[in-house]
């Protein structure tokens, strides 16, 4: 099946500091990446929806400038957590979508294997 | 707004015992269904996508059943076993590409 990943799968930082986090379609091109956050016991809350060539959209009360998304080649999302905070800690969770042949209705989502964020 | 609801929160069972768990959504209006394990700090792994056309599908000792009009799926674990310790979530295909998922239901199999 197809592969997604994500670097690094593990960050500790401190307080006030800005990290990346990556999301790579490895064996498909997707146009649309998405990214969820789970907090322990939850469930995945989206986050963004991150469009290759253009803007991301963010989901209702999630901070754009705050969480900063980059789908600059259609392999490859970025997110940066800015001046990342403690309740910033969280399970971060990449998804890209594989286009199907009849559009949206058959395409698939393929998910990576996440990536936990601990700020002191 | 799409809601997704799964019952129950947590399930501990021994070993070898069939079970069952439950999800609801609140709009109808669905392109597919799917199955998720996580295993603890892990991604998601896919077990079962069901079209909003079909009723059911199967894959080794799991099988997903989908009732789009009542807003229901469940997926059945025959014969389980402690590898199938995981948190099962379950989500919905709605617009575009977008998922909502359940809060998942966390199981334990007890040898």
């Amino acid at each position: 099946g197809a592969v997604v990943s994500q670097h690094p799968s593990r960050v500790i930082c401190k307080s006030g500091t800005s990290v990346k986090i990556e999301c790579r379609s490895l064996d498909f091109q997707a146009t649309t990446m998405f990214w969820y956050r789970q907090f322990p016991k939850q469930s995945l809350m989206l986050m963004a929806t991150s469009n290759e060539g253009s803007k991301a959209t963010y989901e209702q009360g999630v901070e754009k400038d705050k969480f900063l998304i980059n789908h600059a080649s259609l392999t490859l999302s970025t997110l940066t957590v800015t001046s990342a905070h403690p309740e910033d800690s969280s399970f971060y969770i990449c998804s890209a979508v594989r286009p199907g042949l009849a559009g949206g209705v058959t395409d698939t989502q393929y998910f990576g294997p996440g990536t936990r964020l601990t700020v002191l | 707004k799409q809601e997704v609801t799964q019952i129950p929160a947590a399930l501990s069972v021994p070993e070898g015992e069939n079970l069952v768990l439950n999800c609801s959504f609140t709009d109808s209006a669905i392109y597919n269904l799917q199955w998720f394990r996580q295993d603890p700090g892990k991604g998601l792994t896919s077990l079962l996508l069901i079209q909003s056309s079909q009723r059911e599908q199967t894959s080794g000792r799991l099988n997903a059943s989908l009732d789009k009009s009542s807003g229901r799926s469940t997926l059945y674990i025959a014969a389980s076993q402690p590898g199938d310790s995981a948190t099962y979530l379950c989500a919905v295909k709605t617009s575009g590409s977008r998922l909502t998922f359940g809060e998942g239901t966390q199981l334990t199999v007890n040898p």
